[in-house]
């Protein structure tokens, strides 16, 4: 099992731009989520999906948008970059049991909006 | 919103030494998650505490779940180098939501 995949590894954009951050997981795992990281703070859910053709808005999901047309797969889409999105993404999956199951994490993409 | 706080935000000790972080909250969780991170890495599930007073043992760390569930620590005896990395907790809110602390970042020297 490769887990939870994501790529790219480190991505720069410009202000206005727009990417997909992809994300994939290999467990058939029900819930996939989307997390920002920034220094001194925790993680904070952008997103997230209790299963395929399912998604709902997490704590900061202004400027993002998510689909989940399989149940591998959970892209998330900078509309239009700003400053403010420069961050280490990760995206998360488990199973649908609950928030005390164990959630694999990706390694993160390092995003850098100038 | 619920919060959690972590203490201390940054501990660098010698390697041998005992330490302890915590997790605490004023509101009542129904679960709490210890996670290690390491630097260019997402963050691993260490241990996930379920009971009040529960105590849970991986080797060397020893985690403990506050009596009301609003609180946990986190003790490492005879700490090593490996034990690097940046500490989180999460508090599960609800089914699907995680309430994370903002971690602490431990240094072990040689």
């Amino acid at each position: 099992n490769a887990g939870v995949t994501q790529t790219p590894k480190f991505q720069v954009l410009k202000t206005g731009q727009s990417m997909t951050l992809q994300c994939a997981q290999d467990m058939n795992h029900e819930y996939m989520s989307w997390y920002r990281q920034d220094p001194g703070m925790g993680l904070r859910l952008i997103h997230y999906s209790v299963g395929a053709g399912i998604t709902d808005q997490g704590e900061v999901p202004n400027g993002y948008n998510v689909s989940r047309s399989t149940t591998e797969d959970f892209p998330l889409r900078l509309l239009s970059a700003a400053p403010s999105q420069t961050s280490v993404y990760f995206c998360a999956s488990r199973r649908a049991g609950g928030s005390a199951d164990t959630q694999y994490f990706g390694p993160g993409t390092r995003l850098t909006v100038l | 919103t619920q919060l959690l706080e972590q203490s201390p935000q940054f501990l660098s000790i010698q390697e041998g030494e005992n330490l302890t972080v915590y997790c605490n909250s004023s509101s009542v969780f129904s679960s709490l998650q210890w996670y290690r991170q390491e630097p260019g890495e997402g963050p691993v599930l260490l241990v996930t505490v379920v009971t009040g007073g529960e105590v849970k043992k991986l080797k060397r760390l020893t985690f403990q779940f506050g009596d009301a569930r609003k609180d946990s620590s986190l003790h490492i005896t005879a700490a090593q180098p490996g034990d690097t990395g940046l500490y989180l907790c999460a508090g599960a809110e609800s089914n699907y939501q995680l309430i994370w602390g903002a971690g602490t970042k431990l240094i072990i020297k040689p």
